[in-house]
């Protein structure tokens, strides 16, 4: 059974930066699967941020292309996310996710439970 | 690239059926035969329903299913029961975006 958890802070002032880690089990990082994040503004819908690739290819999102950057940890089995210069915007709950089928554009087959993130003025 | 559109709510009694439909435009959802759908409760973390426009993985009930016609997906839930009531997303490739998803709709029972 594939299991994923984040772990990070859940609170980061404005301008900082968020560092969050997922950590995978049941499934290694280095299989041919691309891993996701997504995030949810409190009440609001899903936004997808950008996927990573065992290779270290990466996607993201052209909305916060310019701050994020995503990287492997092959040793301890987890993917992380970086965002610079934190808003108020960025306040969500952060989900890291599997992508199913070993291609980029494939769907979210697992996901974790979810982090949530307030960026504090 | 902007959100796809879904109605923002929709209700039904137990037994009945909906369709949910997920709008884009030929630059994703028309494009791509890469929609998949979401089921998210409460609380939780979102539940994979269907991909690649009507693909069900073999956990989720056949009670559950999609289709695509030009550039809108619809996913269709028959017999609806209780436990349905949730939000659901829909999810598209778009060039040079590997996801963008719905607004959202949300389920009432």
């Amino acid at each position: 059974q594939v299991q994923l958890q984040e772990s990070g802070p859940g609170l980061v002032k404005a301008s900082g930066t968020l560092t969050l880690s997922c950590g995978v089990s049941g499934d290694s990082i280095i299989s041919n699967n691309w891993w996701s994040w997504v995030r949810q503004p409190p009440g609001k819908g899903l936004e997808w941020i950008g996927d990573i690739h065992h290779s270290g290819s990466t996607t993201y999102n052209p909305s916060v292309r310019s701050r994020v950057i995503m990287s492997l940890d092959r040793p301890k089995n987890s993917f992380s996310l970086t965002l610079r210069s934190m808003t108020a915007a960025d306040t969500a709950i952060y989900y890291c996710a599997r992508v199913f089928g070993g291609y980029d554009v494939g769907p979210l087959d697992y996901w974790g439970p979810g982090t949530l993130v307030t960026v504090s003025s | 690239q902007s959100a796809l559109t879904q109605p923002a709510s929709v209700s039904a009694s137990p037994g009945r059926s909906i369709t949910i439909s997920c709008t884009g435009s030929r630059s994703d959802v028309g494009n791509y035969n890469l929609v998949s759908w979401y089921q998210q409760h409460p609380g939780r973390a979102p539940r994979l329903l269907i991909y690649e426009d009507k693909k069900r993985p073999s956990e989720i009930s056949d009670r559950f299913s999609g289709s695509k016609s030009g550039n809108t997906a619809t996913l269709t839930i028959s017999l609806l029961q209780p436990e349905d009531e949730a939000d659901y997303y829909c999810c598209s490739s778009a060039g040079g975006v590997t996801k963008v998803f719905g607004t959202g709709t949300k389920v009432t029972v």
